[in-house]
Formats: structure tokens, sequence, C-alpha cells
């Protein structure tokens, strides 16, 4: 069964503003990942999140990890319409072997 | 870098038809591949782990005699739909990883398969 929980399922914001994507897990971790997929392709990684970080910063992007919460989030901020897309988040289990377990992910749409 | 090929990418057949699916690693050596399936709208679930000159592990419920899965390099692993049926008809994606722990996984562009 699927580990993770997303909210929102999806989003739909104006160019320009933010958005923040949830993600919630139920065991423990050695890190979370967020995955990008436009639609029909494969996915293309974003960040990975190590379960002894609380931060972590790529270009627009900014993830947070609360495992006290089980949580993580993604903010992008300044979107722009070329970011619609899905994102999922995957968390990597301890004692998984490298096994990722997806979110239901959140449909973000940005629209010009 | 870390680039992952899979062929083809989209693939319509007769029902009873096997089918095979293929996954390259372009540029490292992949330790672990990992093989998904995808519902419209859906996420990804784990169909199973492929590790290089051994027996794939399948998730619960993954029929191992109806997807075969071979990896007989570091570089390439097939999924095979055996005797497919419309109920097969999906979108399949393909990952690898280059070992260790803490890393991401590579994904494919992903095939979509139509059973008629």
């Amino acid at each position: 069964s699927q580990q993770g929980e997303e909210d929102p399922q999806a989003l739909s914001i104006q160019e320009g503003e933010n958005a923040t994507m949830n993600c919630s897990y139920k065991t423990s971790i050695n890190n979370l990942q967020w995955y990008r997929q436009n639609s029909g392709r494969g996915l293309v990684h974003l960040i990975l999140i190590r379960s002894n970080e609380r931060e972590k910063h790529s270009g627009r992007l900014r993830v947070t990890l609360d495992t006290s919460k089980k949580s993580s989030s993604l903010l992008i901020t300044a979107s722009r319409a070329a970011d619609t897309a899905s994102y999922f988040c995957a968390t990597a289990y301890s004692g998984g072997y490298n096994k990722l377990i997806f979110g239901a992910g959140t449909r973000l749409a940005v629209h010009p | 870098g870390a680039v992952v090929s899979q062929h083809p990418s989209w693939v319509i057949c007769k029902s009873g038809t096997s089918v095979k699916i293929e996954c390259r690693s372009l540029d490292f050596q992949a330790t672990t591949m990992f093989w998904y399936r995808q519902f419209p709208k859906q996420s990804l679930m784990l169909m199973a782990t492929s590790n290089e000159g051994s027996k794939a592990t399948y998730e619960q419920g993954v029929e191992k005699d109806k997807f075969l899965i071979n990896h007989a390099s570091l570089t390439l692993s097939t999924l095979t739909v055996t005797s497919a049926h419309p109920e097969d008809s999906s979108f399949y994606i393909c990952s690898a990883i280059q070992g260790g722990s803490n890393q991401p996984q590579h994904f494919g562009d992903g095939t979509r398969l139509s059973i008629l």
C-alpha cells in the first residue's frame, strides 16, 4: 500500500504565486524525495532530503522535513506556467533497500 | 548525467501477445532497477525490484509469471508482459539507481501499453 499521502490533490494558481504541497508518511525513513511528472512522461528527480536534515533548497524549490510529524512540504516560489505538472513525494523507508513508496501526488496547474 | 532510456514508448497489440519493455542506464551502472505501474491520474505502484544477476523481488500481488523481469547486465533490465490482456493496459515506468544509500532513482520516460 502507498505510504505517503499528499495534499492538496490538485492546486491551481496564477504565475508568480507560490505553490505549497504537503506530504505525510507512516514509518521511519532514510530519506524523502520529491519528483515531478509531466503528463505521459517519466519522473524527474527534484530534491532528496535525508532524515537528519530539516530543510533543503534548489533554485526556486524549498523542501522541509519534520520527522517528528512524519511530514514534508515542497514550496515552489514565483511559479511559472512551465511548472505545471504532477508532483510526488516518495519515501525511502528504513530497511527498504532503496525502494520508494510514492504518495498520491499533487496536480499543479499554473495559469499565465 | 544519469540518463535512463526506456523502449518502446508506446505499444498497441492484440490480446494474448507477449510484450517486452527494455530499460537501459546509458551513462552509469545500475546496481538496482525498479519497475512501476501507473494508472491514469494515479501514483506509481512498485511492481518489482531487479538486481543484476539475481532474481527479481516482486511486490505482493504482482504475478511473477505474468511479469517476467530479467536483469542480465548492469545497464539493462527487461520486463516482459506475458500473454497480455486488456486489464494489463497501463503505463509502465522503470527506474535505476547507482547504488549506495540516499541516492535518487533515475526514471525512464515510460511505456504506454494498450492491449486490444
